[in-house]
């Protein structure tokens, strides 16, 4: 069974930072990219990062780009979500994704980790 | 950045009854667009992908069309367990975007 699970998440002052991580099982997780989707209280879903599958390319929304990194171990079958400087706006539950097999979609979601910035 | 944009944001309905969901990109997305279905208190479903190509284990009561800037997603008879939102998202550019949701009540 294909399964992702995030954990990291928790409350943090303005500013802070968090790493949220996302273990996955049930597929080879090398083949697949992973796309971090977050969702605001009462809001709807923002895309956030997606990194391929051998890790050599990543994407980021521009609401966190230069705050948050992405990365993978392949060796771990985990994906990391680095969030710093953080700020009221990025309180939401984060989801990690599987991507597809053919396409930026994604198939596959973890029931998420909520990230609180709160002083 | 591709924008979404969805109607209506809250659609009342019966069991029974047929549902249309609409999805407008701007600018045009040819036929990369996805739907999810959102439960309260649960992760996303990948219902359709590419426009109109049904995920696995998705009921044939769902499906999609459209192509370029206007794409519906159709339930062509709710089912109790149907009601929840739903979001258009494409992967034609980076940034991936969603729409902004569609809200299926019940009547």
């Amino acid at each position: 069974e294909v399964q992702l699970v995030e954990s990291g998440g928790g409350l943090v002052q303005p500013g802070g930072s968090l790493r949220l991580s996302c273990a996955v099982s049930g597929f080879t997780f090398s083949d697949y990219a992973i796309t971090w989707v977050r969702q605001a209280p009462g809001k709807g879903l923002e895309w956030v990062s997606t990194i391929s599958g051998s890790g050599g390319t990543t994407y980021f929304a521009d609401s966190v780009k230069g705050r948050f990194t992405i990365s993978r171990d392949n060796s771990k079958n985990t994906v990391y979500l680095q969030t710093n400087i953080l700020r009221a706006e990025d309180t939401a539950i984060y989801y990690c994704a599987k991507g597809t097999s053919y396409a930026n979609y994604m198939d596959v979601w973890g029931k998420g980790t909520t990230v609180t910035v709160s002083s | 950045e591709i924008v979404l944009t969805q109607s209506p944001a809250t659609l009342s309905l019966s069991p029974g009854e047929r549902a249309t969901l609409s999805c407008r990109a701007s600018p045009s997305v040819s036929s990369y667009l996805a739907w999810y279905q959102q439960k309260p208190g649960q992760a996303p479903r990948l219902l359709i992908y590419d426009a109109s190509n049904r995920a696995t284990g998705i009921p044939a009561r769902f499906s999609g069309s459209g192509s370029g800037t206007d794409f519906t997603l159709t339930i062509s008879s709710l089912e109790p367990e149907d009601f929840a939102v739903y979001y258009c998202q494409q992967r034609t550019h980076w940034p991936l975007t969603f729409g902004p949701g569609t809200k299926v009540d019940i009547k």
